[in-house]
């Protein structure tokens, strides 16, 4: 079935630092491909998203770059804040029959120091 | 209010008791989604509705779990005799539209089950 591997964290950096969280992915056909945030106490949100390859999401200073040829989707930031630190989940679109579900990564927890 | 709800918060059972957790979605949302994450993992497809219909429940662990979305608004997911095993986070997530293409899916802040 379809799957979704990021790396483990923690991921600890200080603030201005750049960021990268890998992602890589298995699926059958061409999913969307996703980055959500989940900040303490928060529901998650949708961070930025990519839906062909090729395609770069972006906000928030956020970026990531669906790349077929690599199966991979990682994040990156050129400078992080201490608000950045969350926890950070990637995720692919499955489609089934009349619907589109989500499949997510474990997880990667980042946390950035003053 | 303008996002996904979810109570309780947060919700204590001893094992062997049933527990009712409930989603209000986003006002107009035809779709709606349940999720399981357990501590430390990404969150995992429980449960699809669209409307009232309930299109896909390949996610439930066991027939202890079961949803519903009776007026294809609030849904209920209920847990019956729970087991240790069951301690999740349980959150809903609703999208605008229904069908095959893509729809964002807004999540809720879940509610952190505990089975003691």
């Amino acid at each position: 079935g379809n799957s979704v591997t990021q790396m483990e964290g923690p991921v600890t950096l200080s603030e201005e630092a750049f960021l990268t969280i890998n992602c890589t992915y298995t699926a059958t056909g061409y999913p969307s491909l996703f980055w959500y945030v989940q900040y303490p106490g928060e529901g998650l949100q949708l961070l930025l998203k990519a839906t062909k390859a090729d395609d770069k999401g972006s906000n928030k200073g956020f970026e990531a770059t669906y790349r077929k040829e690599t199966t991979s989707f990682h994040l990156e930031k050129g400078s992080v804040q201490v608000s950045d630190s969350a926890v950070y989940f990637c995720a692919l679109s499955e489609r089934n029959t009349g619907f589109q579900k989500l499949v997510f990564g474990t997880g990667t927890r980042l946390l950035v120091s003053p | 209010g303008a996002g996904v709800s979810q109570s309780p918060r947060y919700k204590v059972a001893k094992r062997g008791q049933d527990v009712a957790l409930r989603c209000d979605p986003i006002s107009g949302h035809v779709s709606l989604f349940w999720y399981q994450q357990a501590l430390g993992q990404g969150p995992e497809f429980l449960t699809y509705f669209q409307n009232e219909a309930q299109l896909d429940k390949s996610g439930l662990p066991s027939d202890r779990f079961f949803a519903e979305r009776p007026e294809g608004s609030v849904s209920t997911l209920k847990i019956q005799r729970t087991q240790q095993e069951d301690s999740a986070v349980y959150l809903c997530a609703s999208s605008l539209g229904g069908g095959a293409s893509y729809n964002e899916q807004f999540f809720g802040p879940g509610t952190r089950l505990t089975v003691l």
